[in-house]
């Protein structure tokens, strides 16, 4: 069984524009949340999606969106990018809201 | 505000010790308690835990949480090499995927 797939890998971008994450769960999970880690702040959480409706946000700008897809498959946008936007971004997949989260690689984000 | 607090944040030892790390909780409406290992980037998972007070064990980890005390630990015995990574811990929100984690504890086992 595959395991969460994010894409890209890495990205390098630059202050004032925008990026999309895209994050493919193991197959048959419907839940996917997505994280920020940073080294100061450490694991924190952005939102979650289940059956594309989102669930839960965290205390994030606006400038922070996502989306969820039919087949489960979620994107994360970030508009007008900030050198604060640095940083490994994670998302996450469960086939519901008890039962174990999977992370996949991560994508990491570098503003310049 | 939802809180998980880990410690220590670091902790080196010699290969064949056992560790235990701690990860105490005050989240609302909580539900659940997760433990990963974090090597290079993905968050590996290692436990889920729901109920007080039973042991979870795989290999030589081994995990408990305590829900009147709101902490869990995670002990690993006869450390090896490759047991050197961050131990995150998390508590799950009730009806929700949404986790809330700790700093982490960074673990170097020196051959």
């Amino acid at each position: 069984k595959a395991g969460v797939t994010q894409t890209p890998r890495y990205l390098i971008k630059t202050r004032g524009q925008q990026v999309t994450l895209s994050c493919s769960p193991i197959s048959g999970h419907r839940s996917v949340s997505w994280y920020q880690q940073t080294p100061g702040q450490g694991l924190q959480f952005l939102f979650e999606y289940f059956s594309e409706t989102q669930r839960n946000k965290g205390n994030f700008p606006g400038r922070f969106s996502g989306r969820q897809f039919s087949n489960s498959r979620s994107e994360m946008n970030v508009s007008t990018l900030e050198l604060g936007d640095s940083a490994l971004y994670l998302c996450a997949s469960s086939s519901t809201s008890t039962t174990e989260a999977f992370f996949g690689q991560g994508t990491r984000l570098t503003v310049v | 505000e939802d809180k998980v607090v880990q410690s220590p944040l670091s902790l080196v030892v010699h290969e064949g010790d056992t560790v235990t790390l701690n990860c105490s909780y005050e989240v609302t409406n909580f539900r659940s308690l997760l433990w990963y290992k974090q090597e290079k980037k993905a968050p590996t998972f290692l436990f889920m835990l729901t109920s007080s007070g039973i042991e979870k064990k795989s290999g030589r980890l081994s995990s408990i949480l305590d829900k009147k005390e709101l902490f869990s630990i995670l002990n690993i015995t006869a450390t090896q090499t490759g047991d050197s990574a961050i131990y995150l811990c998390a508590a799950r929100i009730q009806g929700a995927q949404k986790l809330v984690f700790g700093q982490g504890t960074r673990l170097t086992i020196n051959p």
